[in-house]
């Protein structure tokens, strides 16, 4: 199947700072890359998801980036708050999941 | 209101008891999985099933079961479970499993259940 590498693996930055996630995929057909959110006790929920017929999609302040040839995507978090620390997964079509970062954003 | 339900949301069993943990989405979806989630291994897949009576293994299937007789339903079987399975499960569905058409703008989330903790002793 897929496999789909997530880092970093946590990541700590302070509030009003950026954030970056990366992940990489191996199948170059894939063309579904949705991210999730999941706070600490709570299921996991989409907050954005691109196709590989575009190359950025953004939403307020997350956007999510797609490098078809180098195969990985990014998830990038602007002006971040302490009510974004969760942890992310990314994942490839709605099945094969990153192993997910721990974001948390120190005020 | 769209979901997916989960039953027990906690449950603590002995090695070898058969328990049976239930899931029902009421949003029509075809596609249903399994997940179990443990502390840095992230999200794996059990199961899934793509329409009624078509399920297949994903990649941690040793020791379950499930079915999926009825589209709205897909219960997760542990036969005899064993402390290895202590973990927190997810039932999950989506529209088409992400494969939708590239050139349409429709997001096919994956809509989680609330969660099972379980523990096996």
């Amino acid at each position: 199947g897929e496999n789909v590498e997530q880092h970093p693996s946590t990541l700590s930055v302070q509030e009003g700072d950026s954030a970056v996630i990366k992940c990489t995929y191996s199948d170059s057909a894939s063309n579904y890359f949705p991210w999730y959110k999941q706070e600490l006790g709570k299921r996991p929920q989409l907050i954005i998801d691109i196709r590989s017929n575009v190359g950025e999609k953004k939403d307020q302040r997350i956007a999510v980036t797609l490098n078809k040839t180098a195969k990985h995507f990014s998830l990038h978090i602007t002006e971040t708050q302490p009510e974004d620390s969760a942890v992310y997964f990314c994942a490839v079509y709605a099945l094969n999941f990153g192993k997910g970062t721990s974001l948390l954003v120190t005020p | 209101e769209a979901q997916v339900t989960q039953n027990p949301r906690y449950l603590i069993t002995v090695t070898g008891k058969k328990l049976t943990v239930t899931c029902s989405q009421n949003m029509n979806h075809e596609y249903m999985s399994w997940y179990r989630q443990d502390p840095g291994l992230g999200l794996r897949q059990i199961y899934y099933s793509m329409n009624v009576e078509v399920t297949d293994k994903g990649d941690v299937p040793e020791g379950y079961k499930v079915s999926r007789k009825e589209k709205r339903n897909f219960p997760l079987i542990l036969e005899s479970p064993s402390p290895n399975q202590t973990s927190l499960y997810f039932c999950a569905s989506s529209l088409s499993r992400g494969r939708v058409a590239i050139g349409t703008n429709q997001p096919d989330e994956q809509f989680f259940g609330p969660g099972t903790r379980l523990t096996v002793l």
